[in-house]
């Protein structure tokens, strides 16, 4: 069975800072890994995805992470943080099975101080 | 295109009284799925469907039962609703494919008393 661990249920960083969201996986096949963003009262919207194609994945809004398979890693960064980054942030690995269903890590919510 | 639609977005139900959550997508996609989310337990997957006239049961599914007639939408039923399942309700729907990005609804808020 595959799971997610988002290390860090709240994670507060100054405005400008460097934001580290972190996304530990297992999966007994190569995974399909994607980050989501909730804003509130808002549904997910897809940050970025892991494609096999590169290790460094580059999403919206200045968003990036890398696969780190001898980790089993996924962590989510951005250089510097901005007030409207403030959300809460799902690790999400696909099911390698035909159903293609999420599991999801139990979210990690960031606040930006100004 | 409106995406992945959900109604109502919020409702109070009543210990035993039942209730159909209703999930459209305008995209074409063949699978859907239904998740609830609680507070930091992340996501869960209640149903699913890989298409039409087919459904299945995911991690969570005691309480609920699901119908996918069109392949544009799904429906989620509560029979006879419980404290337990106060959650906030999410609709995905995503194409065929292996690491395909999953759409979701704005989510349904139910709470029951």
């Amino acid at each position: 069975a595959q799971s997610v661990t988002q290390l860090g249920s709240h994670v507060s960083v100054s405005e400008g800072a460097l934001v580290l969201l972190r996304c530990n996986y297992s999966s007994s096949v190569p995974p399909y890994l994607f980050w989501y963003v909730q804003y509130p009262n808002q549904g997910l919207q897809l940050l970025l995805k892991y494609t096999s194609a590169a290790t460094l994945v580059k999403g919206i809004n200045g968003f990036e992470a890398e696969f780190k398979k001898s980790e089993t890693s996924f962590h989510l960064t951005k250089p510097s943080a901005h007030m409207s980054d403030a959300a809460e942030y799902f690790c999400a690995v696909s099911d390698d099975t035909g159903r293609r269903a999420l599991t999801f890590g139990s979210g990690t919510r960031l606040q930006v101080q100004p | 295109n409106a995406g992945v639609t959900q109604t109502p977005k919020f409702r109070v139900l009543k210990t035993g009284q039942s209730m159909t959550l209703l999930c459209a997508q305008d995209m074409n996609h063949e699978y859907m799925y239904w998740y609830r989310q609680d507070p930091g337990m992340g996501l869960r997957l209640i149903h699913y469907s890989v298409g039409e006239g087919t459904t299945a049961k995911g991690e969570v599914p005691d309480g609920y039962n699901v119908s996918r007639l069109k392949k544009q939408n799904f429906l989620l039923g509560l029979e006879s609703a419980a404290p337990s399942q106060t959650s906030v309700y999410f609709c995905a729907s995503t194409m065929r494919g292996g690491n395909t990005e999953a759409f979701f609804g704005q989510g349904t808020r139910l709470t029951v008393v």
